[in-house]
């Protein structure tokens, strides 16, 4: 069965400080693995994904991660981070079920930034 | 063009009602999922219908909770007999086949 280990249930960075949140994820094959940001008081959004080729993903706000297979993890990197940063970060690995993605989420990653 | 929406957006209960709770995809998406996000906890997969398949259910926690999705678009979950552990936002979800899934923004359960 799939699982997703967020091993970092807060993390506080400076305003301006690089920035990387980890994931580890168990799956029998190749994954596709997402991660989603939650803004207080919004909704989910999805920062990037990776399906297949280029190990390293290009997201929306500056983020970036790397599917590195040998280590089973997907880690989400920012170089400088911003006060709107502050949220809670959420790692998913899904496979296709019938066409469909059925995702399972890790338990996320509170993120702090202090001015 | 619009997102996926839930309603209501928040909804509080005594013990022991039923409750309903609403999603509209976005249109032509088809799959949606429905999760459940406790307190300082992750999403939890609850169930996921697409097209005309079976629904995968495997995620619900009991038999007080059910979910339909009539006409291939607009979703209902029930949650009978509500229970405080029930109190949760519930999000919604949608996706075409094989692409990122959307959610909508929560609807917030209280169960007093």
């Amino acid at each position: 069965a799939q699982s997703v280990t967020q091993p970092d249930i807060h993390i506080t960075v400076s305003e301006g400080a690089s920035l990387e949140l980890r994931c580890n994820y168990s799956y029998g094959a190749t994954p596709y693995l997402f991660w989603y940001v939650q803004s207080p008081g919004q909704g989910l959004q999805l920062l990037l994904k990776y399906f297949s080729g280029d190990t390293l993903v290009q997201g929306i706000k500056g983020f970036e991660a790397e599917f590195k297979r040998s280590q089973s993890s997907f880690n989400l990197r920012k170089p400088s981070v911003h006060w709107s940063d502050a949220a809670e970060y959420f790692c998913a690995v899904g496979s296709l079920i019938q066409g469909a993605q059925k995702l399972v989420f890790g338990q996320g990653t509170r993120l702090t930034i202090n001015p | 063009g619009a997102g996926v929406s839930q309603s209501p957006s928040n909804k509080v209960t005594e013990k022991g009602k039923d409750v309903e709770l609403r999603c509209d995809p976005i249109s032509g998406h088809t799959a949606l999922y429905w999760y459940r996000q406790s307190l300082g906890q992750g999403l939890e997969f609850l169930i996921y219908f697409q097209g005309n398949s079976a629904p995968d259910k495997s995620g619900l926690p009991s038999d007080r909770f059910s979910a339909e999705r009539t006409g291939g678009s607009v979703s209902t979950l029930t949650i009978q007999r509500t229970q405080q552990e029930d109190s949760a936002v519930y999000l919604c979800a949608s996706s075409s086949i094989g692409t990122r899934l959307d959610f909508g923004p929560g609807t917030r359960l209280t169960v007093t």
